[in-house]
């Protein structure tokens, strides 16, 4: 079993309507991530969470909010999804051992908003 | 300028041949780096993480300049399963936790 899943894996949906992507983890790890992946673009971190309490805007936070049920669930929500909002996102977990924050990704869920 | 810049290529190389991608970041703070490998339509993955001194894994080896604030990626003896995207990687810790993935430098190994 994956230690990272995302559910949907894809969907296509219409502008105006809520959308949430969910994200689970059996690793154990305190930290988890929401990015999105654009077409000739770097990995954009939209929020991030440090532990459950812990909630932080990432570099592109506008109309998407999260919210993290426990320390193995992250989900991401667009309130009002928009065309632009159309891309590949990914979550992501970390821990710090050895002293390096390395992550590990889930499998990706591609959203289209027409 | 981007914090973190990376040649988007594409390589074309044949196999065998040895390939190397370089990295640069903007930020003289950073302070953890790491080279991602991502396949097409799927989920990046740790390939190696780049020490100060640095490291070797197989046929990858991973260069860290700090004086000059680039990192490096060397591949020897490609395979056709080298084929993928190759991410760099940089975290911060100023400020507020970042992480910063670059664009990625794209290989292709052909027979």
């Amino acid at each position: 079993d994956a230690d990272v899943t995302q559910t949907p894996r894809n969907r296509i949906t219409k502008t105006g309507k809520r959308i949430m992507l969910e994200c689970s983890q059996t690793k154990g790890h305190d930290r988890m991530y929401w990015y999105r992946q654009d077409p000739g673009l770097g990995l954009q971190l939209i929020y991030y969470s440090f532990d459950v309490k812990d909630i932080n805007k990432g570099e592109i936070s506008d109309g998407y909010s999260v919210s993290r049920q426990a320390q193995a669930k992250f989900s991401l929500s667009l309130e009002s999804a928009i065309p632009n909002q159309t891309a590949l996102y990914f979550c992501a977990t970390s821990d710090l051992s050895a002293g390096r924050d390395t992550q590990y990704f889930g499998p990706g869920t591609r959203l289209t908003v027409l | 300028r981007k914090e973190v810049e990376q040649d988007p290529g594409p390589f074309n190389v044949p196999e065998g041949a040895t390939v190397a991608f370089n990295c640069t970041y903007s930020n003289s703070a950073s302070q953890s780096f790491f080279w991602y490998r991502q396949d097409c339509r799927k989920e990046p993955k740790l390939l190696m993480s780049v020490y100060s001194s640095g490291n070797e894994d197989g046929r990858f080896t991973a260069q860290l300049n700090r004086a000059s604030q680039y990192i490096s990626l060397l591949i020897r003896d490609s395979k056709l399963s080298d084929s993928a995207t190759y991410l760099c990687v940089v975290t911060q810790n100023t400020g507020g936790f970042k992480t910063i993935f670059g664009a990625g430098t794209r290989l292709f190994v052909k027979a």
